[in-house]
């Protein structure tokens, strides 16, 4: 079974600080994506990665960035955290479009 | 630009029952995925469907896909209180990998 894992369920962070998430797979996938979910308004695409070093911004960038050193690992950073990013954050991983999930993470800027 | 619509939004019904969930995508796709979302938790994979005329089932589920009527349906027989959950829709948006999500069906069955 493919296993997404996400460094953190909860977390909760300060207006202004810089934030990393963490995701790593284990299946070798090509592909991670980041995505948000907001009550009402779904998943959105915030940045995705076809391979190393390789990233793509999808729906909403915005206050966001990415990096992919290694294939098994994608992070994304909140350059200077806001609270208009209060959100669930979810990663995935894929091969051939069927993506697998991480548990999430519900982050709370304060 | 590739738009994916599932109605109904929000979905009460009693348990026994039976039910469709539709899922609309606006541009040519023959990848179709449904995902279950439990509250709090993540999404999990409940069907992929590749090509047109394909069906899955699944214990009370069972999802259908049209690529000609760009439709796919999600079926649900005798409800029970287990299939509680959010329902999401997802079309592959050709060639980049990335897929569309529908906003999600939030189904409540009551016994």
């Amino acid at each position: 079974d493919v296993k997404v894992t996400q460094s953190s369920r909860y977390l909760v962070k300060r207006t202004g600080e810089k934030v990393f998430l963490e995701c790593v797979q284990d299946m070798d996938h090509e592909n991670m994506f980041w995505y948000r979910q907001d009550p009402g308004l779904g998943l959105r695409l915030i940045y995705f990665s076809y391979d190393v070093k390789m990233k793509e911004k999808g729906d909403i960038p915005e206050g966001y960035s990415v990096s992919r050193e290694k294939k098994e690992r994608f992070s994304l950073i909140l350059e200077s955290a806001s609270t208009n990013q209060t959100s669930m954050y979810l990663c995935a991983s894929s091969f051939r479009t069927l993506q697998h999930f991480g548990d999430g993470t519900r982050l709370s800027i304060l | 630009e590739l738009k994916v619509e599932q109605n109904p939004l929000f979905l009460s019904m009693q348990e026994g029952k039976n039910y469709t969930i539709y899922c609309n995508y606006s541009t040519t796709s023959d990848r179709l995925y449904w995902y279950r979302q439990d509250p709090g938790k993540s999404l999990e994979s409940l069907f992929v469907l590749l090509s047109n005329g394909a069906v899955k089932q699944e214990g009370r589920l069972m999802a259908s896909l049209d690529t000609k009527a760009r439709l796919s349906t999600l079926h649900i027989t005798a409800a029970v209180h287990d299939l509680s959950a959010t329902y999401f829709c997802a079309v592959d948006s050709g060639g980049s990998e990335k897929l569309v999500f529908g906003k999600g069906t939030k189904l409540t069955v009551n016994p």
